[in-house]
């Protein structure tokens, strides 16, 4: 059981190029997230997905675009890279336990934008 | 919109001692809140949830306390060790409609323990 999976660990681009950030998780949990994280600003939701399907734009999702493949895998895409997207990136995953809702995140994509 | 703050920013203390970490957030129409640990370089491990109408959650050598309605929680880590030193991230969580979700997140408290 991998748990959240995240390819690839480090990329660097340059602006206006385009990358698709993988994220996988087999515990066939029904919701799956994407955040970013920059230094003093916390985590931050890019988009998320509640079910199969369905896609919804979270706190900070101009840039980004998302695809929810099947209840597995849950992709962000950067179209158009820009040097404010530097940042770390987590995907995460949940299901709804009664009262005991908890993330699981991955171990991050460090993204560099020159 | 939620504000979750979390100071200090950063806390060195000495092995064995006993410490706490505080959050605050400003809208106390929280479903739950949770406490993560990050290492360096590493994803989110789930430390400890507290549904809102729990006052604290144990677990080993940690426990987490919830005041709702001053919109304040502690994890309070007891006879700390050099490996406790890492990140500590507290997120309160909003129930925007069936299966969803959404965690705003502190900025977190950078924890070292001096041997």
């Amino acid at each position: 059981n991998a748990g959240v999976t995240q390819t690839p660990k480090f990329q660097v681009l340059k602006t206006g190029q385009s990358m698709t950030l993988q994220c996988a998780q087999d515990m066939n949990h029904n919701s799956m997230y994407w955040y970013r994280q920059d230094p003093g600003m916390g985590l931050r939701l890019i988009y998320y997905s509640a079910s199969e399907g369905t896609t919804d734009k979270g706190e900070v999702p101009n840039g980004y675009n998302v695809s929810r493949l099947n209840k597995r895998e849950f992709s962000l895409r950067l179209e158009s890279a820009a040097p404010s997207q530097t940042s770390v990136y987590f995907c995460a995953s949940s299901i709804s336990v009664g009262a005991l809702e908890t993330q699981y995140f991955g171990p991050g994509t460090r993204l560099l934008v020159l | 919109k939620q504000e979750v703050t979390q100071i200090p920013a950063a806390l060195s203390v000495p092995e064995g001692e006993n410490l706490v970490l505080n959050c605050s957030f400003t809208d106390s129409a929280i479903y739950n809140l949770q406490w993560f640990r990050q290492d360096p370089g590493k994803g989110l491990t789930s430390l400890l949830l507290i549904q809102s109408s729990q006052r604290e959650q144990t677990s080993g050598r940690l426990n987490a306390s919830l005041d709702k309605s001053s919109g304040r929680s502690t994890l309070y880590i007891a006879a700390s060790q050099p490996g406790d030193s890492a990140t500590y991230l507290c997120a309160v969580r909003l129930r925007v409609g069936f299966g969803n979700e959404k965690l705003t997140f502190g900025t977190g408290t950078r924890l070292t323990i001096i041997p």
